[in-house]
């Protein structure tokens, strides 16, 4: 059956960098785009962007451009997410999802405390 | 960015009730190849999301018939028949015919 299954929750201070992992089952990697959603305590749901996992080509929405970086490890059928710099306001939980329309299928979410 | 507004923020339905959410764009979700990106997702407490509906009204795998979508344009409508204990959580609509992918704020469903 068709899974993502994403790494586990993390602890981390402020300025500090995180890489949360999403693993990718049951299907051909290549054939779906994966894309990043956060969503902070509380709160909605918010689109960070989408990595093209045929060509690696990443495109984030404005709000994290800079310290975000989409990545994948393909021949593992892996995405990654790592963010640099870490401030408060990135506590969150974070969401892989696959698509081709819709999101179809989404990983459990990865929470990230930020706190010193 | 496209601005979806859901309504109610929130929603007390008894069980066997019926509930209907409403989701606005700020401009027209059809595409330039006549399709419309629209979709329906409902997350439940402590869960990751799950698509409901896709492309205004066609029901994702596995899906109950009791869900339902409609509209056009910019006005979009959920309705969820004979509600049962594990629809409670909050819905969200989803467009992606502009970018970036925008969400709506999201309809708390709850039990009366």
């Amino acid at each position: 059956q068709i899974q993502l299954v994403q790494s586990g929750p993390e602890l981390k201070k402020p300025g500090e960098s995180v890489k949360i992992s999403c693993k990718a089952s049951g299907y051909t990697f290549t054939d779906y785009a994966m894309h990043w959603v956060k969503q902070a305590p509380g709160k909605g749901l918010k689109w960070m962007g989408w990595i093209n996992t045929y060509t690696g080509k990443p495109t984030y929405a404005d709000d994290f451009k800079g310290r975000f970086v989409f990545s994948l490890e393909a021949s593992a059928s892996t995405a990654n997410l790592q963010i640099s710099n870490l401030k408060n306001e990135d506590t969150a939980t974070y969401f892989c999802a696959r698509s081709k329309l819709a999101f179809d299928y989404w990983g459990q979410g990865v929470m990230v405390t930020v706190s010193s | 960015d496209v601005v979806l507004t859901q309504t109610p923020v929130s929603l007390l339905i008894s069980l066997g009730g019926q509930a209907s959410i409403s989701c606005r764009s700020s401009q027209s979700l059809v595409h330039s190849n006549g399709n419309t990106y629209l979709h329906w997702y409902l997350q439940k407490p402590g869960q990751s999301p799950q698509l409901l509906i896709y492309q205004v009204s066609n029901r994702f795998s596995g899906i109950p018939d009791r869900f339902s979508g409609s509209g056009s344009g910019t006005d979009f409508t959920l309705k969820i028949s004979r509600v049962e204990p594990e629809d409670l959580g909050v819905y969200y609509c989803l467009q992606r015919t502009h970018n970036p992918n925008t969400f709506g704020a999201g309809t708390k469903l709850e039990l009366k």
